[in-house]
C-alpha cells in the first residue's frame, strides 16, 4: 500500500515555465516531506524539505508547498530550465528519524524543453 | 571515494542463483541503508545498520535477503535463490548520524538486477 503517491509519471514544461509536481498522502502522521531528484544512472539527491509546521519552503527556483489539511504536497520549479529535467521523488517520514523512516513516491519524470 | 560507491552496477542472473552487491559508504558515515526500487515503484526500504547497534531488517520482503556490514564500513547485500520480482534497481546510501535530519542521506548510483 502506498502511503505516499506521485499520480503523475511525467510531466513535460517548457523552459522558463513554471513546473509544478505533485504528492499525496494518506498517512496523517507524517510530518516531514522531502524532495529528491534523481539523473539517470545517478542515485537521488536531495533537494529541498518542509516540516509540518509550514505551509512554504523556498530555496533558489524551488518551492515546497503543504497542504496538511489536503494531505498533499508540491513543488514548484520556475523558471524550469533543461538541467532540471530527471525524475523527481517525495518522501515523508513521521519525525525527521532517519531514513529507514522515509516512504517514498513513485517519481514523476520531468523534462524541460529548450 | 567522495561517493557512496555500488557494485556491480548492473548484473544479470538466472533465476534460482544467488547474487551479491556491494557498497561501500562515505567514509566517517555511520549509518548505512538499503533501498530497491522495482519497475513503476517507490524507493523501498530494505535494512539500516547504524554503527555497532542491530541492523533494523525491517523492510527485508523475505528471508532470502539478507545483508552484513564489515567493520562498520562496506556492506554486502546477498539475495539468494533470486526470482524473477527480485529485478529492481538497489541503492545504498549512508549518512552522518540517523537522526537530525533525513536530507543528510546520500545515495549511490545503484545496482540494477535482472533476474531472467
Amino acid at each position: 500500500d502506498q502511503q505516499v503517491k506521485q499520480n503523475s509519471p511525467s510531466l513535460s514544461v517548457q523552459e522558463g515555465r513554471i513546473s509544478i509536481l505533485n504528492c499525496d498522502y494518506t498517512n496523517s502522521m507524517f510530518d516531514y516531506f522531502l524532495w529528491y531528484k534523481k539523473y539517470p544512472a545517478e542515485g537521488p539527491t536531495f533537494l529541498i524539505s518542509i516540516s509540518s509546521i509550514k505551509d512554504k519552503n523556498e530555496d533558489g527556483r524551488f518551492t515546497v508547498f503543504l497542504n496538511k489539511s489536503a494531505k498533499h504536497l508540491s513543488l514548484h520549479i520556475v523558471p524550469s530550465q533543461p538541467g532540471d529535467s530527471a525524475v523527481y521523488f517525495c518522501a515523508a517520514s513521521a519525525g525527521q528519524t532517519g531514513a529507514n523512516n522515509l516512504f517514498f513516491g513513485t517519481g514523476t519524470r520531468l523534462t524541460v524543453i529548450p | 571515494g567522495a561517493g557512496v560507491s555500488q557494485s556491480p552496477s548492473n548484473k544479470v542472473t538466472e533465476k534460482g542463483k544467488d547474487v551479491e552487491l556491494r557498497c561501500d559508504p562515505i567514509s566517517g558515515h555511520t549509518a548505512l541503508y538499503w533501498y530497491r526500487q522495482s519497475l513503476g515503484q517507490g524507493l523501498e526500504f530494505l535494512i539500516y545498520f547504524q554503527g555497532n547497534s542491530a541492523p533494523d531488517k525491517s523492510g527485508l520482503p523475505s528471508d532470502r535477503f539478507s545483508a552484513e556490514r564489515t567493520g562498520g564500513s562496506v556492506s554486502t547485500l546477498t539475495i539468494q535463490r533470486t526470482q524473477q520480482e527480485d529485478s529492481a534497481v538497489y541503492l545504498c546510501a549512508s549518512s552522518l548520524q540517523s537522526t537530525g535530519g533525513v536530507y543528510t542521506i546520500y545515495f549511490g548510483e545503484g545496482s540494477w538486477l535482472t533476474v531472467v
